[in-house]
This record gives C-alpha cells, structure tokens and sequence, in this order.
C-alpha cells in the first residue's frame, strides 16, 4: 500500500518482556517520527528521526525504549522489561521535509 | 501550563451548525498542524499552515501567529465530522510535533 504501514496492529504482553514494534513508511519520506497516544495522557512525541541526521530522541520516556531506523526505510521501537504504564498505542507518522506528517494506525500495546 | 491549548475539549452541536475550535500555542513555531481523528481509527492530516489561512472544502484553518492562535472551522456540519480534532505545533529546526489535548465534536442529526 502507498501508506505508512505498522505492525503487529495489536499486541499483548507479559510484565517484563521486552516488545519490538516495526513502522514501514511511505517509500521516499526522509522523516520518520514515533508517538504514543495514552489514555488520559493524550499524544507525545518519543523520537525522530531525518535522514541521516542523528535522530532527536528527546522523548523517549526511560532507557527501557530504543529505536532504530535501518537504511534509511524501516524503523523498529523496543520496550525492554515492559511495564504496565507503557500500554498505550505507538503512532509512526513519516514525511517528507516540510511537508505534512502521514500517520500508521498503530500499535495498540497491552501489558498484562 | 501545555505549550498547546485547546477549547472547547468536546463540543456536541446540531447537523448543519457552523463550528470552531480554537487553538492557542505558547511558543514560537514554524508551523501549525490540525489533525482528525475518527473513534478506533487513524490520525489524518487536514491542514499544515504557518500563516494566514486554508481551505479544504467545508474545513478551514486561520492562524495568526502575532497572537500565537489558530482557528479550525468546519462549515455546515455533518455527522460524519464527528470526530477528534488535534492542533500541534512544530518549533523552528525540528519537525517534531507538540500536541494539544485534542477537542471531541460530537454532530448530531
């Protein structure tokens, strides 16, 4: 699809285990961002990345999350040692530079 | 205080009303973003602007940015407006958005 596409869309986990949360953007947006949406805490920003820039991890709530952004396309968010306060849903947008941001559905995130 | 303010935060109004929501921002910007976000679903881009005024169809944005504000209006209203609206804002030399808390309009038939 032409779209920023997220997997899984839906994802369940044990307290405690570590959970990888994959974004394919759309082909040829250099800016890839994550966001989360909780409830009650509406959205916030986690990381950026532009190019080949070193990427704005300013918003990362603990060093539990890491991202990466392999060649440029696919990115990937880690949670380790999962919490309950990290269910929420991840957002991956992507753009190009100065255009406006093209959101994935998400990944609703649940930690039993 | 959030760098991004919202209001109303939910707003129920009769099929065919003219609607605002307001959007103040405390922070210099290099521009402004309103976002839809329908119940269980995505978040669409409506507008991107950085000065004066947009329009899409029944949807239009105004900025002012010398009172730090924005204004969303949608022109006759229809049910299927109803929906979440997001103002966010970009600060210079990072594209990164800033959210307000979001205004839920509920339009009824």
């Amino acid at each position: 699809g032409a779209g920023v596409s997220q997997s899984p869309s839906n994802k369940v986990t044990e307290k405690g285990k570590d959970v990888e949360l994959r974004c394919d953007p759309i082909s040829g947006h250099t800016a890839l961002y994550w966001y989360r949406q909780s409830l009650g805490q509406g959205l916030e920003f986690l990381i950026y990345f532009q190019g080949n820039s070193a990427p704005d991890k300013s918003g990362l709530p603990s060093d539990r999350f890491s991202a990466e952004r392999t060649g440029g396309s696919v990115s990937t968010l880690t949670i380790q040692r999962t919490q309950q306060e990290d269910s929420a849903v991840y957002l991956c947008a992507s753009s190009l530079y100065g255009q406006p941001q093209h959101f994935g559905d998400g990944t609703r995130l649940s930690i039993l | 205080k959030n760098e991004v303010e919202q209001s109303p935060q939910n707003l129920t109004a009769q099929e065919g009303e003219f609607i605002t929501i307001n959007c103040s921002y405390s922070v210099g910007i290099s521009a402004l973003h309103w976002l839809q976000q329908h119940p269980g679903g995505g978040i669409v881009s409506l507008f991107m602007l950085s000065s004066g005024k947009k329009k899409h169809g029944r949807l239009i944005a105004t900025i002012n940015i010398q009172e730090k504000h924005s204004s969303l209006h949608i022109t006759a209203s229809h049910p299927r407006d109803s929906a979440v609206y997001i103002c966010a804002v970009e600060r210079f030399g990072n594209e990164k958005l800033t959210f307000g808390t979001g205004t839920r309009l509920t339009i009824i038939p």
